[in-house]
């Protein structure tokens, strides 16, 4: 079956540039979604469609995706940027999620 | 706006069953005319769970129109997604639960052409144990 494989945990200082990687075979064939999650509250999308953001999301949060990997870039980061992050895939009619990311502003 | 409103916790004995709701508001959650075949939009309702600490595992999706489904291989015979198109309300149920089927329950849209899970539920607390 198909697997999306993210750093478990990446830091960044506040105003730097965080990028977050999800690597999969030939991802760059395929659409990638991201999702913020913070604590109790449910997963948002923040890049549709490899670099699309949906309405409200910052313009700081870009996306990209080619040959096996895909990248979540959060630029200029902020405190409220802390938060839990999953890439997401279509293989074969089924939907793949990465393990996630907890991203750490500090 | 879109919204999706799922049913309250639940808590049930190993072995039972569990059906969760989702019901669906602010956007054409079924528009199907069985007499020409056509559809005028094509939302899917795909359901998403998280163990408590762990990320989050697919279970499978319902095309609210048509109905049809198709389930992750490892909830193949456990899972049923059905819908009520009269009163815009998607379900899914679990059999056989075990003690590792304690998670969150989320319902989300997802529109067509890799656009993503647009938008969530707020999820269901479903805690399995004896």
């Amino acid at each position: 079956s198909y697997e999306l494989t993210q750093p478990p945990a990446v830091s960044v200082s506040p105003g730097q540039t965080a990028s977050i990687t999800c690597s999969g075979e030939k991802l760059g064939y395929k659409f990638a979604c991201w999702y913020q999650q913070k604590p109790g509250q449910s997963p948002v999308l923040v890049v549709s469609q490899n670099n699309k953001r949906p309405s409200g999301i910052p313009e700081r949060f870009s996306g990209s995706n080619s040959g096996n990997a895909a990248t979540l870039t959060i630029s200029g980061t902020q405190a409220m940027d802390e938060a839990d992050y999953y890439c997401q895939t279509w293989d074969s009619g089924t939907v793949v999620f990465g393990g996630g990311t907890k991203l750490t502003v500090l | 706006q879109v919204m999706l409103v799922q049913s309250g916790a639940e808590v049930k004995k190993p072995g039972a069953s569990v059906k969760v709701s989702c019901k669906a508001s602010g956007y054409i959650f079924s528009n199907y005319d069985v007499a020409s075949g056509r559809t005028m939009s094509s939302y899917d309702i795909n359901w998403v769970r998280q163990a408590p600490g762990q990320g989050l595992e697919w279970m499978g999706w319902m095309n609210s129109n048509s109905g049809n489904t198709a389930y992750a291989q490892k909830f193949q015979g456990r899972v049923t997604m059905t819908r009520d198109t009269s009163i815009r309300t998607a379900y899914m149920e679990l059999s056989s639960l075990r003690s590792d089927d304690t998670a969150v329950y989320y319902c989300a849209r997802v529109p067509p052409a890799g656009i993503g899970f647009d938008y969530w539920g707020q999820g269901t607390l479903v805690t399995v144990s004896s």
